[in-house]
């Protein structure tokens, strides 16, 4: 089974830290995915890698930064937590192919971030 | 961009009761999938959908995608417990290899028993 794991369940930070979440999957995926997911909003994409050290930004990259030094392993940063970031954050991957059956996302089982 | 808008919103039923819920897009959809999530947990992948007209069924979970309509239902049959949670819709953006997928908003279901 594709595994898909997050360094922590919950977590609780101050305002202006600098917060890392890490994700990491065993199934040699190409993509990887940052979400957060606020109710009544759905996943809202923030970053995405289609590959090693590549990233491009999703649909709401502000306060954040992505780094994905190898395969297996993409990271989250908020380089100064605010209290608007509080929210469920959600890693996912997913082969690459140029079919939609190639592009299912696995989904690991999410960080619950407050900031406090 | 693309939007997908799940409707409702939320739903209560009782134990044994049959329910629909939709997913509709704002633009062509090049492929349908259906997750659902328990409170506080990540997503599990249900079912997904490429083709206009094409169902799927698992258990009591049955979806649908309407290509015409830019549409999805998916139908549960005699609601249980166990059905609760949260069910998410999500869609390529495009034809692409990056495996890009837009989400709809939720929709939340409760089972009475």
């Amino acid at each position: 089974d594709v595994k898909v794991t997050q360094s922590s369940r919950y977590l609780v930070k101050r305002t202006g830290e600098k917060v890392f979440l890490e994700c990491v999957q065993d199934m040699d995926h190409e993509n990887m995915f940052w979400y957060r997911q606020d109710p009544g909003l759905g996943l809202r994409l923030i970053y995405f890698s289609y590959d090693v050290k590549m990233k491009e930004k999703g649909d709401i990259p502000e306060g954040y930064s992505v780094s994905r030094e190898k395969k297996e392993r993409f990271s989250l940063i908020l380089e100064s937590a605010s209290t608007n970031q509080t929210s469920m954050y959600l890693c996912a991957s997913s082969p690459a192919g140029a079919t939609s059956s190639y592009n299912e996302q696995f989904f690991g089982p999410g960080t619950r971030l407050t900031v406090l | 961009s693309q939007e997908l808008e799940q409707s409702p919103q939320s739903l209560i039923v009782q134990e044994g009761k049959n329910l629909t819920i939709n997913c509709t897009s704002s633009k062509t959809l090049y492929g349908l999938y259906w997750y659902k999530q328990k409170y506080g947990e990540g997503l599990i992948f249900l079912m997904m959908l490429q083709k206009g007209g094409e169902e799927k069924s698992h258990e009591k979970i049955t979806a649908k995608l309407d290509e015409k309509k830019q549409q999805s239902s998916l139908h549960i049959t005699a609601s249980q417990p166990s059905h609760a949670g949260i069910y998410l819709c999500g869609a390529l953006g495009s034809p692409s290899n990056t495996g890009k997928l837009i989400f709809g908003q939720g929709t939340t279901l409760q089972v009475k028993p």
